[in-house]
Formats: C-alpha cells, sequence, structure tokens
C-alpha cells in the first residue's frame, strides 16, 4: 500500500520567516503534486512535479522532487499571512488516475 | 464555466437514513472521483470514474454507491448513512494531471 506522510503536522511562523513542509513515501511515485486548501473550499492545485530530482518554483514557493521520486518538499521564502492554509501533496498509485493524498500541514502565518 | 459544483453544501442526517450528494462538472472531463476529508486524515478516495458507465473502488467504499449516466454527474449515495460517514466530502473531475475540486458537501450524521 503506497503511503505519503507529511511533516510537520502543524506549523505556526511569524511573517516574514522561511519553512519547509515534507512529503515521504516509501514508494515511488510517477508524479507528486503539492495542493493548497483554504477553509470551505476545495484544495486547488498548485504544482506537480514529475520528473526525478526536479525544482519548480512559483513565486515564493519552490517544490523539489527527491532523485528517487520518493519524496518531495515544499520551500516557502519570506511567508505571508496569505500562505496560511492547508498544505497537501498527492500521487497517483500505479500509473492510474486513483491518487492518494498525505495528512496534510497546516501552516499559519502571523502579521 | 462554473467547473465543478456539489450539491448541498451541508447536510445532517439520521442514522439509517439515505441520501444522495450531487456533483456535475461541465469541462466534459472523463475522469471524476469522490474524496472524503476529516480530520487528521487528509482526502481519502472513495469511488471514480474513468468515464460514463465505468466506476470504480477507491481506499474507503464501503457504505457508498455511485453511477456514471453522463459525463457530467457523478453522483454519491449514502444507502443507510452511519455516523462514522460524517465528514466533508469533496468531488473531483481531472484532466491531465489536474484534479479540480468541488467546493465541498458537509455532512453529519447524528
Amino acid at each position: 500500500t503506497q503511503l505519503l506522510e507529511q511533516s510537520p503536522q502543524f506549523l505556526s511562523i511569524q511573517e516574514g520567516e522561511n519553512l519547509t513542509v515534507y512529503c515521504n513515501s516509501s514508494s515511488v511515485f510517477s508524479s507528486l503534486q503539492w495542493y493548497r486548501q483554504e477553509p470551505g473550499e476545495g484544495p486547488v492545485l498548485l504544482v506537480t512535479v514529475v520528473t526525478g530530482g526536479e525544482v519548480k518554483k512559483l513565486k515564493r514557493l519552490t517544490f523539489q522532487f527527491g532523485d528517487a521520486r520518493k519524496d518531495s518538499s515544499l520551500h516557502i521564502t519570506a511567508a505571508q499571512p496569505g500562505d496560511t492554509g492547508l498544505y497537501l501533496c498527492a500521487g497517483p498509485t500505479s500509473g492510474t488516475y486513483k491518487y492518494i493524498f498525505g495528512t496534510g500541514t497546516r501552516l499559519k502565518v502571523l502579521a | 464555466n462554473a467547473g465543478v459544483t456539489q450539491t448541498p453544501k451541508f447536510q445532517v442526517l439520521k442514522t439509517g437514513q439515505s441520501m444522495t450528494l450531487q456533483c456535475a462538472q461541465d469541462m466534459n472531463h472523463e475522469y471524476m472521483s469522490w474524496y472524503r476529508q476529516d480530520p487528521g486524515m487528509g482526502l481519502r478516495l472513495i469511488h471514480y470514474s474513468v468515464g460514463a458507465g465505468i466506476t470504480d473502488q477507491g481506499e474507503v467504499p464501503n457504505g457508498y454507491n455511485v453511477s456514471r449516466s453522463t459525463t457530467e454527474d457523478f453522483p454519491l449515495r449514502l444507502l443507510s448513512a452511519a455516523p462514522s460517514q460524517t465528514s466533508v466530502y469533496f468531488c473531483a473531475s481531472i484532466r491531465g494531471e489536474t484534479q479540480y475540486f468541488g467546493p465541498g458537501t458537509r455532512l453529519l450524521v447524528l
């Protein structure tokens, strides 16, 4: 059974600080995705990483896919209150459209 | 485009009652999924569909039925609600590697 474990579960930081969220598995994934979810809404896709070692940047957010395609990280530079939300990683199981999700990291950025 | 819509937004049921959660998408996507989200457990796949007339089970299918008679609609049925089905339910449609989620239905089973 493929599992995705995220850490930390909760993170509360001051505006301007940097942070990194991790998504780890013992299984290889063909791709991993990162979503952000705000209260009362569905998750919204931020990025998909496909190639081992790939790095993608989205403004102040940097996403990396591990060389072995078993893990990924999300780094936020100079966090802002607007970054507050639940961050989820997700990946397709065995090349299907059956996605599994990590347990999520709840981020709160204080002004 | 409305994207993915879900109704109702909130529902209270008594144990043993049945209901249908509605999901519709106007993007002509073949793939659709239903998830439930519980505190500390992320999203778990209930059922999914790869096209009209084709459905399959996900990680937690027990207690739920689905059907897909059209590309647009993918309803989720609870035949006999149980308190363990209290959760937030999300429907998603998929194009390529992007999942588009609806706003969710919050279900409380007493």
